[in-house]
């Protein structure tokens, strides 16, 4: 089935920097939303992107929904150890229909 | 609200045994799904509903049935369970024809010995 192009994969990084992930989709889409799971936890949304180039702000949390309707970015800044765990991004042609998931974004934070 | 509600938490069962996981939502929402997750795999759909009495395939349906007899409940059968069927699987659900995000219940892990 078709799905979302997210990368990196995962990330090692030390507390206080700054985080960056894309997802990038061959189809165009409508609403692109990002997801974050803790260990053992069902995922949680954070941000929801709703118009091209939008740009939404949650906390430390920037997200970004893409010019072309075909990508979209998520950044942390100054990363804490809470941070920690699965980011996904998911996106959707229209207003229904199935969301499609990227694979995820592994976030290590080291203290 | 209590959202979006799975049972069993966990469950361990033998090869060729059956069960349902449950899901239940207090929102009203018309459209709920089922996804299984794996290392690596992201989340992958396994059935969804848009609607009471309706029911449709997703990206790996093949050992699982549903059904939606209400609008709250969406269970998922397992008729003869499958090593290969071991993972999280996670109930989500939205309303349809808007733009309203998708929220998902805390998950059910499943081990098939």
């Amino acid at each position: 089935g078709q799905q979302l192009n997210q990368s990196p994969q995962s990330m090692f990084i030390q507390e206080g920097e700054d985080v960056s992930m894309n997802c990038t989709s061959s189809s165009i889409f409508n609403t692109w939303l990002w997801y974050k799971q803790d260990p053992g936890e069902g995922p949680v949304l954070l941000i929801a992107l709703y118009k091209a180039g939008e740009l939404t702000s949650n906390g430390r949390l920037t997200a970004q929904f893409g010019i072309t309707r075909k990508d979209s970015f998520l950044n942390i800044s100054a990363s804490i150890p809470s941070d920690v765990g699965i980011y996904f991004c998911a996106g959707r042609e229209g207003s229904q229909g199935n969301l499609i998931f990227g694979k995820g974004t592994k976030l290590s934070v080291k203290p | 609200n209590a959202g979006v509600t799975q049972t069993p938490k966990f469950q361990v069962l033998k090869t060729g045994q059956s069960m349902t996981l449950q899901c239940a939502q207090d929102m009203n929402h018309e459209y709920m799904s089922w996804y299984r997750q794996d290392p690596g795999m992201g989340l992958r759909l396994i059935h969804y509903s848009v609607g009471a009495g309706i029911t449709d395939q997703g990206e790996v349906p093949n050992g699982y049935n549903v059904s939606r007899s209400t609008t709250e409940d969406f269970p998922l059968r397992l008729l003869s369970a499958a090593p290969s069927q071991t993972s999280v699987y996670f109930c989500a659900s939205r309303k349809e024809y808007t733009q309203e995000t998708q929220y998902f219940g805390p998950g059910t892990r499943l081990l098939v010995l």
